[in-house]
C-alpha cells in the first residue's frame, strides 16, 4: 500500500503558477498517480491522471520524474476558485484490476486575491 | 466524465433509526465501489469496498453489521447505517470505478451529509 506525503497547506496568490508535491517512495510498479480536488462539502473530483513524464489537461500538468517516487501537480494562474484541498493518490491498474484508494492528508490551497 | 450521483445530499435522523443512502452510476456499470466517510477538517477514510454480486470487504475498525453494504446491481450501492448515533454523524462518500472507462480514475459522488440527532 503506497502511502503519500503531502504538505499540509500552501498559500498562493491569484494569478500565480502553484506547484504541489506529493511523496510516495513505495510506488508499485502497477500503481497510477491520481490527483483529486475536493471543495467543502462536495465529493472529490478527478484533476488529473499519469504514469510517468508528464501529463496535461486543460487545467493542469502532472510531472512524474523517472523513478515515480514523487510527483508534482502544476497549476497554471490561479483564481480564488481554486481554493481547495488537493489529494494525490497512488493506487490503480490497467482495466480489470481495481485497487483501492486510500486518501492521505491532502494540501489545503488558499489562493488569496 | 462519469457521472455517480448520491441520494439523498442530506439527512437528518434521530438517535437509534437506520438510514440509507444511494449511490448511483449513471452511465458507466460500476464493477466495484467504494464508501467513504470524512469527518469535519479530514481526510476521506475507506470504509469498504464492494464487488457487483459479491459481499463487501470492510476496512479495519469499521463494524459490518453497523455499516451494511449491498451492490446488488451494476449501477446501483447502497449503504446503510443502522441504529445510527450522533458520533455516526458525518459526511458519506461513494465512489465507482468500472470496467468500461478508459482509465483507473474513480468517479465520486457528491457526499451525503448525515446529522444524527
Amino acid at each position: 500500500l503506497a502511502k503519500t506525503t503531502q504538505p499540509i497547506s500552501m498559500d498562493s496568490y491569484e494569478g500565480q503558477e502553484v506547484n504541489i508535491t506529493c511523496s510516495h517512495n513505495n510506488i508499485a510498479t502497477n500503481d497510477y498517480i491520481t490527483w483529486y480536488q475536493q471543495f467543502p462539502s462536495q465529493g472529490p473530483r478527478f484533476i488529473i491522471q499519469g504514469y510517468k513524464t508528464k501529463v496535461t489537461n486543460e487545467v493542469a500538468s502532472l510531472f512524474i520524474p523517472a523513478d515515480r517516487k514523487s510527483s508534482t501537480l502544476s497549476l497554471p494562474r490561479v483564481s480564488l476558485s481554486d481554493t481547495a484541498v488537493y489529494y494525490c493518490l497512488v493506487g490503480g491498474a490497467p482495466r480489470g484490476n481495481f485497487n483501492k484508494f486510500y486518501f492521505g492528508s491532502g494540501t489545503k490551497l488558499n489562493v488569496k486575491p | 466524465g462519469a457521472v455517480v450521483s448520491q441520494h439523498p445530499s442530506r439527512v437528518i435522523c434521530k438517535s437509534g433509526t437506520s438510514v440509507k443512502i444511494e449511490c448511483r452510476s449513471l452511465d458507466f456499470q460500476a464493477t466495484t465501489m467504494f464508501w467513504y466517510r470524512q469527518f469535519p477538517k479530514q481526510s476521506l477514510m475507506l470504509m469498504a469496498t464492494s464487488n457487483e454480486g459479491s459481499k463487501a470487504t470492510y476496512e479495519q475498525g469499521v463494524e459490518k453489521d453497523k455499516f451494511l453494504i449491498n451492490h446488488a446491481s451494476l449501477t446501483l450501492s447502497t449503504l446503510t447505517v443502522t441504529s445510527a448515533h450522533p458520533e455516526d454523524s458525518s459526511f458519506y462518500i461513494c465512489s465507482a470505478r468500472g470496467r468500461d472507462v478508459m482509465n483507473t480514475e474513480a468517479f465520486f459522488g457528491q457526499g451525503t451529509r448525515l446529522t444524527v440527532v
